[in-house]
């Protein structure tokens, strides 16, 4: 299984909302990510976990809350977002071995605040 | 830090033209290349990369990279392009060692008129 899945595909929330993105994998991997992507921008890192553990914040404002129940899952909670927000948020996953990494791709939450 | 550039940031081709798109990463140690594109719409999909062995890569869709270690550069090429092949195109460096997480170049747009 070389698979990132992540739910839900699309989100629409307000302000006020409170709501979580899902992401999982079964490859293993101890590292995974959060990245946010506005249309046409490259992915910008958010959140690394490692070892289950928050290794990097990438400065990242206290409303988005990532959390790592075990080594195949990672959440992320959303509270009192600003329309800015809106965008493809992605998970990724990846393993060292032999000294090289290969990040794989779940196919994004688009989450839209209004 | 490293950087990545792609210098090329809108291209437009019509159908079956030949496609070069520029990579250029400054870091100077071993380094994990790799390929990404998005279509409108949809999410990441890994198109090549390249870790070690023959410089020119072959992936999906009928793309291929060079690369080019005197020249820091991984660029992509495809020989005759469709009007599906419309989508951005990003480059990706992670050094190999440290922290493994992707530098991503600040993507191509690609237009192919039919």
């Amino acid at each position: 299984d070389t698979e990132v899945t992540q739910t839900p595909k699309h989100l629409v929330m307000g302000m006020t909302n409170k709501k979580s993105l899902k992401c999982e994998q079964h490859m293993g991997h101890r590292a995974m990510y959060w990245y946010k992507q506005k249309a046409k921008k490259p992915p910008e890192l958010m959140f690394v976990y490692s070892y289950e553990k928050l290794s990097i914040n990438e400065s990242v404002p206290s409303r988005f809350s990532p959390e790592c129940p075990n080594s195949s899952l990672l959440n992320l909670h959303l509270h009192a977002l600003q329309p800015e927000d809106s965008a493809l948020y992605l998970c990724a996953s990846s393993q060292v071995l032999a000294g090289v990494a290969e990040q794989f791709f779940g196919p994004g939450t688009r989450l839209t605040v209004l | 830090a490293q950087s990545v550039s792609q210098h090329n940031h809108h291209v437009i081709l019509s159908e079956a033209a030949s496609l070069e798109l520029g990579c250029n990463y400054s870091y100077g140690g071993t380094v994990n290349l790799f390929w990404y594109v998005q279509y409108p719409g949809q999410h990441l999909q890994l198109l090549l990369k390249y870790f070690s062995g023959d410089p020119l890569v072959k992936g999906i869709k009928g793309f291929e990279a060079e690369f080019i270690k005197s020249k820091f550069s991984f660029n992509l090429r495809k020989p005759s392009v469709q009007w599906s092949d419309t989508a951005e195109y990003f480059c990706a460096v992670n050094p190999s060692g440290g922290s493994y997480i992707p530098t991503f170049g600040r993507g191509t747009s690609l237009i192919v008129h039919p």
